[in-house]
């Protein structure tokens, strides 16, 4: 079953600690995106990846890292510099051809205490 | 980033009623996708537009693409309670794909 997987669903932490929020595919597309939802607001891009070993920032890249050493994997962390991180985070990936479409995870809801 | 306006934010309606969104760039825009995010869920594609002047339909759902490729619309007849969500439209520029700010809608029984 093909898809995009973000774990876990919900997560909290604490103030001034670094968190890593996963985002897995097996759709073998190569573009990757990072998103953020604040209640009542739109998506704003926080980071994109192209191919493999390669990123670039979005909109809203400061308090944010991602790596990305593996295709189906595209992992975004959440640092302590980021001033208000708590929101609910979409992970995307694209596949290009006739309909060049953004194909989502179900998200993870992250709540800084 | 490209601006890509939505209007309008919030929409109530009575079940039955029609519902339009529109959205609006000010650059021309090399296509347009439109994608439905229900409560706490995530956007899921619904469409996309390439054409000038493109008009689509799924079921009760019509989706417009204006002459000038600057500006998009979806209408919903007769809506439903199955409707309410958030309605968002988004076009991509090179790599970077950018998004309206939504019409969240909600449909009273």
């Amino acid at each position: 079953d093909g898809g995009i997987t973000q774990s876990p669903k919900y997560l909290f932490r604490k103030e001034g600690q670094n968190v890593t929020l996963s985002c897995e595919q097996n759709l073998n597309h190569d573009a990757m995106y990072w998103y953020r939802q604040d209640p009542g607001q739109g998506l704003r891009l926080i980071y994109y990846s192209q191919i493999v070993n390669d990123f670039q920032k979005g909109d809203i890249a400061e308090g944010y890292s991602v790596s990305r050493e593996k295709k189906e994997s595209f992992p975004l962390t959440v640092t302590s510099a980021q001033k208000n991180p708590t929101a609910f985070y979409l992970c995307a990936s694209r596949r290009r051809g006739r309909t060049d479409t953004q194909y989502f995870g179900p998200g993870t809801r992250l709540t800084v205490l | 980033g490209q601006q890509v306006m939505q209007i309008p934010q919030y929409q109530h309606v009575q079940e039955g009623e029609d519902f339009t969104t529109y959205c609006n760039s000010s650059t021309t825009l090399s296509n347009i996708q439109w994608y439905k995010q229900r409560p706490g869920g995530h956007p899921v594609f619904l469409i996309q537009l390439v054409k000038s002047g493109e008009v689509k339909k799924q079921k009760r759902l019509t989706f417009q693409f204006g002459e000038a490729k600057k500006n998009s619309s979806l209408h919903i007849t007769a809506t439903q309670t199955t409707d309410v969500g958030t309605y968002f439209c988004g076009s991509n520029t090179g790599n970077q794909f950018y998004f309206g700010t939504g019409t969240s809608l909600t449909v009273i029984p």
